[in-house]
């Protein structure tokens, strides 16, 4: 079946470092990618979304990146900080209800 | 705004018992999701509802049940609970894509533990 996948399963990162989590994604009738970040005991909240008539959008500390070609995916915190320890997960949504997430990237942030 | 409202927060069930995980959205979302995590895993959708009266099955239905008399509400029915349902369980719910943000907004989660 299609699904979304993350490439590494863990990311260790220096505070004050960028970091960058990757996402690839199978199902080419995809138009539109969310990020979400989950900390522990707490639901996923959401981060920032990009739809596919764009390749990049930026937020607060984060940036996303879409290159539809070889459907690849990438979240880049800036500058990351102690509470950015979490897991990251990438997320499409192939039409308007349905929402499919990938297994997820912890990130962990070292002082 | 309360946003989105899971009870119980957490449950221990015996094996063959059943339960129902309430959820409740306050934001006047058309569309509601149950999703599974199980640990060091991504979300699985259970099942989903594009609107009162509508509901249709997800990726992993079997053992559940769904119902949505009201645009608020969308409780999750185990009827024998089995230990392969010991999972967290996060109730979701987003606006369509005409003129609104599609985001999807979780609930803090319930975590259900069948022995």
């Amino acid at each position: 079946g299609e699904s979304v996948g993350l490439h590494l399963p863990t990311l260790s990162v220096q505070e004050g470092d960028n970091s960058i989590i990757n996402c690839a994604y199978s199902n080419s009738a995809s138009d539109y990618f969310i990020w979400y970040k989950q900390e522990s005991g707490k639901g996923p909240q959401f981060i920032i979304d990009i739809r596919s008539n764009m390749d990049k959008r930026q937020g607060q500390r984060v940036t996303v990146l879409l290159n539809k070609t070889v459907k690849h995916l990438s979240l880049q915190i800036a500058a990351t900080q102690p509470g950015d320890s979490a897991v990251y997960f990438c997320a499409e949504k192939p039409n308007d209800y349905k929402l499919s997430f990938g297994a997820g990237t912890t990130v962990t942030v070292r002082a | 705004n309360a946003g989105v409202t899971q009870t119980p927060k957490f449950r221990i069930l015996k094996i063959g018992q059943s339960m129902t995980l309430q959820c409740a959205q306050d934001m006047n979302h058309n569309y509601m999701y149950w999703y599974r995590q199980d640990p060091g895993m991504g979300l699985k959708l259970i099942y989903y509802s594009v609107g009162a009266g509508i509901t249709d099955k997800g990726e992993v239905p079997n053992g559940y049940n769904v119902s949505r008399s009201t645009t608020e509400d969308f409780p999750l029915r185990l009827e024998l609970a089995a230990p392969s349902q010991t999972s967290v369980y996060f109730c979701a719910s987003s606006s369509p894509r005409q003129g609104a943000t599609t985001e999807a907004f979780f609930g803090q989660g319930t975590r259900l533990t069948v022995v």
